[in-house]
């Protein structure tokens, strides 16, 4: 089936400092890829969708100079968080959007857990 | 706007029997998708089972199967046979078009040896 790969999965890093966490579509081109924050014990939270070869379009309450989102090709996504605090810290996870070959199906990434100390 | 709702927090079986999770969800479209996933500890977002909103059978996946009301924008998902791997956090989810998906607040389910 169609894989989906974010990396890292897990990471650390210093307050203050940027952050970027990238999310693969491996067999199949993605024009649109979502990404999600879930904290602890939570749902997942829509916080953008990434169009590939455009500007991504944020939720509402979502800081888009803090989450900086690059789609600049079919395969590859990435989520910046930068000047990371605390706050920041959460599970993020990816989701793309097959729309050849797979039925216009969403696969999801595995995840990265970012931790801001 | 769309929204899911999953009113069961938190929900427990006995292994080998039924469960049933609740879901309900609000649209003015006619034309969607609802889907089941399954969450594990590890986070990974394992699609269980889905349902689209023109088809009037139920979906069903070996051990899972769905109830679909449409006119009462339901959609509840059963678990039979329950076994000690079915225990994760089970999110509702609903999607039309391109568009994204939108999750319920998610069930705990619980399965007791």
């Amino acid at each position: 089936g169609a894989v989906v790969s974010q990396h890292p999965s897990r990471v650390i890093c210093k307050s203050g400092t940027s952050v970027k966490i990238e999310c693969r579509s491996l067999d199949f081109q993605a024009t649109t890829m979502f990404w999600y924050r879930q904290f602890p014990k939570q749902s997942l939270m829509l916080m953008a969708t990434s169009n590939e070869g455009s500007k991504a379009t944020y939720e509402q309450g979502v800081e888009k100079d803090k989450f900086l989102i690059n789609h600049a090709s079919l395969t590859l996504s990435t989520l910046t968080v930068t000047s990371a605090h605390p706050e920041d810290s959460s599970f993020y996870i990816c989701s793309a959007r097959a729309e050849q070959g797979v039925g216009n199906t969403i696969y999801f990434g595995e995840g990265s857990w970012l931790t801001v100390v | 706007a769309q929204t899911v709702t999953q009113s069961q927090p938190e929900m427990s079986v006995q292994e080998a029997e039924t469960v049933t999770l609740s879901c309900t969800y609000d649209t003015s479209e006619s034309d969607y998708y609802l889907f089941w996933y399954k969450q594990p500890p590890s986070r990974q977002m394992i699609l269980v089972i889905r349902q689209e909103a023109y088809k009037q059978q139920n979906a069903t996946e070996n051990r899972f199967s769905v109830n679909f009301q449409k006119a009462a924008k339901s959609f509840s998902l059963k678990i039979s046979d329950s076994q000690l791997g079915d225990a994760a956090m089970y999110f509702c989810a609903y999607r039309s078009g391109a568009n994204d998906m939108r999750f319920g607040a998610g069930t705990r389910l619980t399965v007791k040896p």
